[in-house]
């Protein structure tokens, strides 16, 4: 079976750092793109980014460009998501997510999603 | 970047169909997807391709365009069909971008 499995939630102050992450299993790692999604409570889904494990290939939305870090440790199948200074407008649920690729072909979207990771800021 | 617009809600009785659209210019020369999403769940894709459904989905569920706009079209409606849905596609290498959603309720 195909999974991605998110850390854990997290609660955390302004200005603390986190790095969550996402573990893929029953597929190579290495040859699927892994995005982020970002929700607010109560609000919509939010594309941040994404990442190709097999050579650290990284896009990023504009709107969380230099906000966050997306990293990949293929060596242990797991991409990564971190901020070096928590703000509370960063609470939200994160996914992570895999392309969709079928057919021989890969679409822009994502079919296999973690479960989420919550992450309160709060002081 | 472009934005892609969905209605805010739809309702519809159980049994019967409904749909919910999805409208941009750029949908006339790129593909759209739709997901649902059940309350404290991942999203779950349920089209590509516009029109297209993954293995696992079930057929009450299709896609369709015309022109700017894609529809997500469910037929016989379940109780348990009562979720958030989002419409989502990506623009050449520009960002991939979600609609705002859309809250179908089963009355």
């Amino acid at each position: 079976e195909v999974r991605l499995v998110q850390s854990g939630a997290q609660v955390k102050k302004p200005g603390e750092s986190l790095k969550i992450s996402c573990e893929g299993s029953g597929y190579t790692f290495s040859n699927y793109w892994i995005g982020w999604v970002r929700q607010k409570p109560g609000k919509g889904l939010e594309w941040m980014g994404l990442i190709y494990p097999g050579d650290s290939d990284t896009a990023y939305s504009p709107s969380f460009q230099g906000q966050v870090i997306i990293s990949v440790d293929k060596s242990v199948s797991s991409a990564y998501l971190q901020w070096s200074s928590l703000k509370a407008s960063d609470t939200a649920t994160y996914f992570c997510a895999r392309r969709y690729c079928t057919g021989g072909s890969c679409y822009r979207t994502m079919d296999v999603w973690g479960q989420g990771t919550t992450v309160t800021v709060s002081s | 970047s472009f934005e892609l617009t969905q209605p805010p809600s739809v309702s519809v009785s159980p049994g019967q169909t409904a749909r919910i659209t999805c409208s941009a210019d750029a949908l006339a020369k790129i593909f759209a997807f739709w997901f649902q999403q059940k309350p404290g769940q991942a999203p779950v894709l349920l089209i590509y391709k516009d029109s297209e459904r993954p293995s696992g989905i079930p057929e009450r569920f299709s896609g369709s365009s015309s022109g700017t706009t894609v529809t997500l079209t469910i037929s016989g409606v379940q109780a348990e069909d009562e979720a958030d849905y989002y419409c989502q596609s990506a623009d050449g290498t520009g960002p991939w971008v979600f609609g705002g959603g859309t809250k179908l309720t089963v009355l």
